[in-house]
């Protein structure tokens, strides 16, 4: 079946990068995405990636698909404290009518 | 530049109360989304509408029913609440196969 996993936690000092991954398991997939929740807040799309590319860079914001692995990653480069938040990876599906699949999150802390 | 709406922000329900919450975009998107979300499980999709006039299950439809009322409108209704509906609920829209966009959810407590 499909699936969408990340490890839970990540923390990071302040000024390092942070490296958030993801694998899956569905090899149709269409577009592959970031989203970022803050406490309180709902998903704001960070960035997304089709699949047939390997890399998107966005600003601070590296994404990262080795589709052979089904392996996704997103870099932020000299992570703030405002960068504290969950991450979602996700992707969307041809299957009849388009599916979209969440990971759990990953919990980002960013250490001053 | 409101995006989704969804409304209300938190509600404190009995068991078997019923409720339903609103959900609005005005980004003219064909598709919309009920989730909830519970902790260490992601989000879950209880309902979805890939257009108007039609309603799909998803993965967790027990207990809930929806009603895409027009275009921008989709709402979600707990017929007899239950203390497991606990959640926070979110509404989301995109086009077909586009980023969904998301509201600022609904925070549901169930006594």
């Amino acid at each position: 079946g499909e699936d969408v996993e990340q490890s839970l936690f990540l923390s990071v000092r302040e000024g390092d990068s942070s490296v958030i991954n993801c694998t899956y398991t569905d090899s149709s997939s269409t577009y592959l995405y970031w989203y970022k929740q803050e406490p309180g807040a709902g998903l704001q799309l960070l960035t997304y990636i089709f699949s047939n590319m390997d890399m998107k860079q966005d600003q601070r914001l590296t994404v990262l698909l080795n589709k052979k692995d089904k392996h996704l990653s997103l870099r932020i480069a000299d992570t703030q404290t405002g960068d504290s938040a969950i991450y979602f990876c996700a992707e969307s599906i041809a299957s009849g009518t388009y599916k979209y699949i969440f990971g759990t999150g990953t919990r980002l802390k960013v250490l001053a | 530049n409101a995006g989704v709406t969804q409304t209300p922000k938190f509600q404190v329900l009995k068991t078997g109360q019923s409720m339903t919450l609103q959900c609005a975009q005005d980004m003219n998107h064909n598709s919309m989304y009920w989730y909830r979300q519970d902790p260490g499980m992601g989000l879950r999709l209880i309902y979805y509408s890939a257009s108007e006039g039609t309603t799909d299950k998803g993965e967790v439809p027990n207990g809930y029913n929806v009603s895409r009322l027009n275009k921008r409108e989709f709402s979600l209704r707990l017929e007899s609440a239950a203390p497991s509906q606990t959640s926070v609920y979110f509404c989301a829209s995109s086009q077909i196969n586009q980023p969904q966009h998301f509201g600022d959810g609904t925070r549901l407590s169930i006594l």
